[in-house]
C-alpha cells in the first residue's frame, strides 16, 4: 500500500516549450501533496504545497506562474514546467499525504528527470 | 529559519554499525525523519520519531533523538552493501506535513 507514481520518469524538451509532470496517489487519497525540486548531490527543496481543490501555496523564490500546479482531484497532481529553460533541468520529486492521518503518513513518488535542451 | 545539517560522507565496512548524525534548529519540530535514496530513485521513508520519544528501533535500524542537544541520529547494525545510499534526515511539524531536509549522507558500504 502507498504507492505514489510519477509519470513521465524522465523527459527530454526543448527550451521554451512547456513540460507536464504528473504525480498519483495509487492506493490511497491524498488532500496535500508535496513538490519538490533536487539537484545532483544536493537535498530536496520545497518548491509548493498542493491542497486539492485550491490554490498551491509556494515557497519562497518560486516563479507561481512558470510552475503551475494543478491538484484537480484527490490521486493526482500535476506540475507544468513553462517556457523551460536548461536551468530548470532538475529531478523533480513529489509526495502526498494520506489524507485524515498524521503528517508522518506522507509517501513520496520515484521522481521525474528533466532535462532541457 | 528551520535548517538541518548532516555530514555528507560515511564510510564502513560491511558487517560494521554505521551511525549517521543529524543536527536541527527548529524547536517545534514535531516529527523527524529518516528517508534512504537510491541512485535515480525517490525516497523511501526509513522510520519516523515523535519529539517526545528518545528512541525507537525497528529492526536493524535504531533512533536516538536527543531534543536538548536538536540531535538526531540512525544506527545501521549489521550494514549491508544493499545499505549503500544516500539518507535524508527531515523534520515537520503537526501543521501542514511540510518537510525541511538535511543535505543527505552519502554512506558506503565496502565489503
Amino acid at each position: 500500500g502507498a504507492v505514489v507514481s510519477q509519470h513521465p520518469s524522465w523527459v527530454i524538451c526543448k527550451s521554451g516549450t512547456s513540460v507536464k509532470i504528473e504525480c498519483r496517489s495509487l492506493d490511497f487519497q491524498a488532500t496535500t501533496m508535496f513538490w519538490y525540486r533536487q539537484f545532483p548531490k544536493q537535498s530536496l527543496m520545497l518548491m509548493a504545497t498542493s491542497n486539492e481543490g485550491s490554490k498551491a501555496t509556494y515557497e519562497q523564490g518560486v516563479e507561481k506562474d512558470k510552475f503551475l500546479i494543478n491538484h484537480a482531484s484527490l490521486t493526482l497532481s500535476t506540475l507544468t514546467v513553462t517556457s523551460a529553460h536548461p536551468e530548470d533541468s532538475s529531478f523533480y520529486i513529489c509526495s502526498a499525504r494520506v489524507s485524515g492521518k498524521g503528517t508522518y503518513e506522507q509517501y513520496f513518488g520515484p521522481g521525474t528527470r528533466l532535462t532541457v535542451t | 529559519g528551520e535548517d538541518v545539517e548532516q555530514s555528507l560522507f560515511l564510510s564502513v565496512r560491511e558487517g560494521d554499525s554505521s551511525v549517521i548524525n543529524c543536527t536541527y534548529t527548529d524547536s517545534s519540530s514535531t516529527y523527524l525523519y529518516w528517508y534512504k535514496q537510491e541512485p535515480g530513485a525517490g525516497l523511501q521513508l526509513l522510520t519516523y520519531i515523535f519529539s517526545n520519544m528518545d528512541m525507537k528501533q525497528d529492526q536493524r535500524l535504531t533512533v536516538l533523538l536527543n531534543k536538548k542537544d536538536k540531535h538526531l541520529s540512525l544506527r545501521i547494525a549489521d550494514t549491508q552493501t544493499g545499505d549503500s545510499a544516500i539518507y535524508f534526515c527531515a523534520e515537520s511539524d503537526n501543521q501542514g506535513g511540510k518537510l525541511i531536509f538535511g543535505q543527505g549522507t552519502e554512506l558506503s558500504v565496502k565489503p
